[in-house]
Formats: C-alpha cells, sequence, structure tokens
C-alpha cells in the first residue's frame, strides 16, 4: 500500500485565493482526519470522519474552511479566501477505526504559504 | 485549552546518553497514551503506546513510563542515537467513553542528538 497520499506537498498562493487540499486514505480504512501542525499550537485537529461521515469539526477555526468526503478514497480540505494566518502543515490521516490503538497513519503532508 | 502539554520545546542530548522526554496531560478521560516521531518534511509515524493500566511499556531502546496520579508521561530512549534526533509528539485518546473519540496531540519536541 502506498500509504496516506497527499498533494500538492507545497503549495504557496495569494491571500484571497481559494486552496484545495486532497488526501487518498490508505484502503480499508474508516476514519480519516485533518490536522494542522503549526508552532504554537502543535497538532491541531480540524475535523474526522468516519466512514465518510463527517464527526467532529469543532477544530475547524473558521466558515472560511471546509472539509468533504465524497468517497471512501477521498476528502478535500479547502480555505476560502485564503489568509496568511492560515499558513501551516496540513497533515491528513487515516485509520482502521477511530479508537486505533495503533495510532493513524499520517500523510506527508502539505505545507501551505499564503502570501 | 490544550489538554496535552509539552512544555519542553527542544532537547539536546549526546549520543549514547539517556533522551527523556516529558508529557502532561490533564483531561482524566484519557486512558491511551502514544508517542508519534517526526522527520522533517514527512508525517508522524508511531513510536510506541501505553494503556493506563499499565505503568510502563518497552520496546527496544524506547520505554514510556505514566504516572496516572501526576497526570504525566514519558519517553525515554536509551541510548541515544544521531538518528533519533526529531520531533517526538506525545498524544492521548479516549477509548472507553463510549462515544467517538480521536487523539489529542501536544506541541511537539524536537530532540537533537549530538556526536
Amino acid at each position: 500500500d502506498a500509504g496516506v497520499i497527499q498533494s500538492p506537498r507545497h503549495e504557496v498562493t495569494e491571500m484571497g485565493q481559494e486552496v484545495t487540499l486532497r488526501c487518498k486514505p490508505i484502503s480499508g480504512h474508516n476514519s480519516l482526519f485533518w490536522y494542522r501542525q503549526t508552532m504554537m499550537r502543535g497538532l491541531e485537529l480540524l475535523i474526522y470522519f468516519n466512514n465518510n461521515v463527517p464527526i467532529d469539526d469543532s477544530g475547524m477555526p473558521e466558515d472560511r474552511f471546509s472539509a468533504k468526503m465524497p468517497n471512501a478514497s477521498f476528502s478535500t480540505l479547502k480555505i476560502q479566501p485564503s489568509e496568511p494566518r492560515d499558513s501551516a502543515v496540513y497533515f491528513c490521516a487515516s485509520s482502521p477505526r477511530l479508537e486505533q490503538r495503533d495510532g493513524y497513519t499520517f500523510g506527508s503532508g502539505t505545507r501551505l504559504t499564503v502570501v | 485549552d490544550q489538554q496535552v502539554k509539552q512544555n519542553s520545546p527542544s532537547l539536546s542530548v549526546q549520543e549514547g546518553r539517556i533522551s527523556i522526554l516529558n508529557c502532561d496531560y490533564t483531561n482524566s478521560m484519557f486512558d491511551y497514551f502514544l508517542w508519534y516521531k517526526k522527520y522533517p518534511a514527512e508525517g508522524p509515524t508511531f513510536l510506541i503506546s501505553i494503556s493506563s493500566i499499565k505503568d510502563k511499556n518497552e520496546d527496544g531502546r524506547f520505554t514510556v513510563f505514566l504516572n496516572k496520579s501526576a497526570k504525566h508521561l514519558s519517553l525515554h530512549i536509551v541510548p541515544s542515537q544521531p538518528g533519533d534526533s526529531a520531533v517526538y509528539f506525545c498524544a492521548a485518546i479516549s477509548l472507553n467513553t463510549g462515544t467517538a473519540s480521536k487523539l489529542t496531540f501536544g506541541t511537539g519536541t524536537r530532540l537533537q542528538v549530538t556526536l
């Protein structure tokens, strides 16, 4: 298995533009998570899905952020409009189940820079 | 509100010596704890875990200790090797709440193992 695949690896965009981050979880994993890493807050959970259904989006910072999981093999995180303070590394992770004792498998992340 | 705290942002240890990384948590519902390791430009990878019914778990050079009364856990690496240089994240989860739960991460500690 190729693991959790995220694209793009790097994204540089101007303030006000729409940004879409993509994630392909590991086949057979029923849970998918979007995290954001910043120096101040570490790894912050934004939203997670179980069986393609959003379970908890309380970590989504603002209405400018939205996430979808149209099927078991694809998820997107969209920021519209983007702002410089959204600059961070965004990770997607997947797991066979929510309460996974071996933890989650993370993708390599998307480094977002908003100028 | 940071439920999982890693108060040392960085740590430098000489090769061959012991590295001790610390983590504190505030949520008494957490009953399972994990350590992740992260190299630059990669996603975090699962390292070792411990259930709240134990106070120690060992895997090769890595040992995690849990002090429930103090709500404190630590990761010991003995002996430390240059390849251990990475950011280490502590994470916690409630497995037995009967409701959907997810990993909560700390802010990370950057370990540098020097020659």
